[in-house]
């Protein structure tokens, strides 16, 4: 267990809706990242948080969004829900803004259909 | 720019034979180097990292991978595979400086036959 925890695990949902996933980084870690594990994408940096702060962009779509709140869980809002937003979802958190090991969530699968 | 190269999508052994999974890597800087199990339906768990110490790197498991910046690469090894260790394998790269984004591997498939 590596102290990240995510909901929903699982998800069901229909194309154009608008869904919220939600992640609690290890006690004491103060960055969040979110990435995306699909099968013709593989896995992609999202998003990073630290502190409530956004720190660093990777692929993430405009549909998309996220933000760290002042208790350091972070959420993913995917809206205008596609087909191809199926995926797995996964968190990540680090102690410090650079430099620590990343630890990961079990993620939260999202079936769009 | 940083990337990482898994050199067999798969690689199936027999239980108690020497795993032996590829990964070559590109980077501008020195850079740092994971290696990621996820096993089905489970998150990604760190198996062993570098970060420009010792070349020899140990991990959980009994894993084990080295840095050859010869070769550019960071293979990951065990001597005798067991069961337990069949799952999907990442080789990941980040920069020295900053380790904020990860660029994954496409991933390596372990299976494991008795």
């Amino acid at each position: 267990d590596s102290g990240v925890t995510q909901t929903p695990k699982h998800l069901i949902t229909a194309t154009g809706q608008r869904v919220t996933l939600r992640c609690s980084p290890r006690s004491g870690d103060l960055s969040v990242y979110w990435y995306q594990q699909s099968l013709d994408q593989g896995l992609q940096f999202l998003i990073q948080y630290y502190n409530g702060e956004e720190r660093a962009k990777g692929n993430i779509l405009e549909r998309f969004s996220a933000q760290q709140f002042p208790d350091l869980h972070s959420e993913l809002n995917l809206s205008s829900l596609e087909l191809g937003d199926s995926a797995l979802y996964f968190c990540a958190s680090m102690q410090g803004a650079t430099g620590n090991t990343i630890y990961f969530g079990e993620g939260s699968w999202l079936t769009v259909v | 720019a940083q990337s990482v190269t898994q050199l067999d999508s798969h690689v199936s052994v027999s239980e108690g034979t020497p795993v032996l999974l590829r990964c070559n890597y590109s980077s501008s800087y020195s850079p740092s180097l994971f290696w990621y199990v996820q096993h089905p339906n489970k998150g990604l768990q760190l198996l062993l990292k570098y970060t420009s110490a010792a070349t020899l790197v140990k991990g959980i498991n009994g894993f084990e991978a080295e840095f050859k910046k010869s070769e550019t690469s960071f293979h990951l090894t065990k001597p005798s595979a067991h069961m337990s260790d069949a799952a999907e394998y990442f080789c990941v790269v980040s920069l020295s400086y900053n380790t904020d984004k990860l660029i994954f591997g496409t991933g390596t498939r372990l299976q494991v036959f008795p």
